[in-house]
């Protein structure tokens, strides 16, 4: 079936614009991961939905950066007043229930540039 | 909080030699952990997970509690392994949120 899938894949923006990358998890998958990969930092969590649940959101970096997951499926990552410092490629994952050894299926990721 | 180790960025070996690639981690429960691999093009994926005991692509992993180590190996490398290995934990009981560490880049030459 298909996986989880990105977009943009590429995004080049000017510094202090707002940018918005979008997620669309496996069919099923009830919970739903972002993560951004950086040259400094590596993979790093950033929010975690689950169901009908209040999003996890301990490991956004700022009050810059939000999500949302619409209709339990569909979700958005927004960061506002775009930083140089956010230049990374952010992934998302899906997995069936968010349970504690869950496989995670990852997306191919959007490459955000900040100029 | 949690973290994992990965002490080498850069792992190269020839063709048919044995392969160890390190994880350690610190976590005062106990963890479940994760290697994740990442080939030249493709998206992260699950390559294997401790609770499962499983071996893949020929690759297994111990979880070692008393050294916190959970390295990868794979007794004769082959050329298709070359790729980036992510190890990673989640803590017990919780929802599944991944520590990575910052991955090992393994280059297999002929």
């Amino acid at each position: 079936g298909a996986g989880v899938s990105q977009s943009p894949s590429n995004k080049v923006t000017e510094k202090g614009k707002d940018v918005e990358l979008r997620c669309d998890p496996i069919s099923g998958h009830t919970a739903l991961y972002w993560y951004r990969q950086s040259l400094g930092q590596g993979l790093e969590f950033l929010i975690y939905f689950q169901g009908n649940s209040a999003p996890d959101k301990s490991g956004l970096p700022s009050d810059r950066f939000s999500a949302e997951r619409t209709g339990g499926s569909v979700s958005t990552l927004t960061i506002q007043r775009t930083q140089q410092e956010d230049s990374a490629v952010y992934l998302c994952a899906s997995s069936l229930d968010g349970g504690y050894a869950d496989t995670q299926y990852f997306g191919p990721g959007t490459r955000l540039t900040v100029l | 909080a949690q973290r994992v180790t990965q002490p080498e960025k850069l792992l190269s070996v020839f063709k048919g030699a044995p392969v160890e690639l390190k994880c350690n981690y610190s976590y005062s429960g106990s963890p479940e952990l994760f290697w994740y691999v990442q080939y030249s093009r493709q998206r992260l994926q699950l390559l294997l997970r401790h609770i499962s005991r499983e071996s893949i692509k020929g690759f297994t992993a111990d979880l070692n509690k008393g050294e916190t180590s959970f390295h990868l190996k794979k007794p004769f490398a082959q050329e298709e392994d070359s790729a980036m290995y992510y190890c990673a934990l989640v803590p017990s009981g919780t929802a599944s949120k991944l520590t990575f560490g910052t991955g090992t880049r393994l280059q297999v030459t002929l």
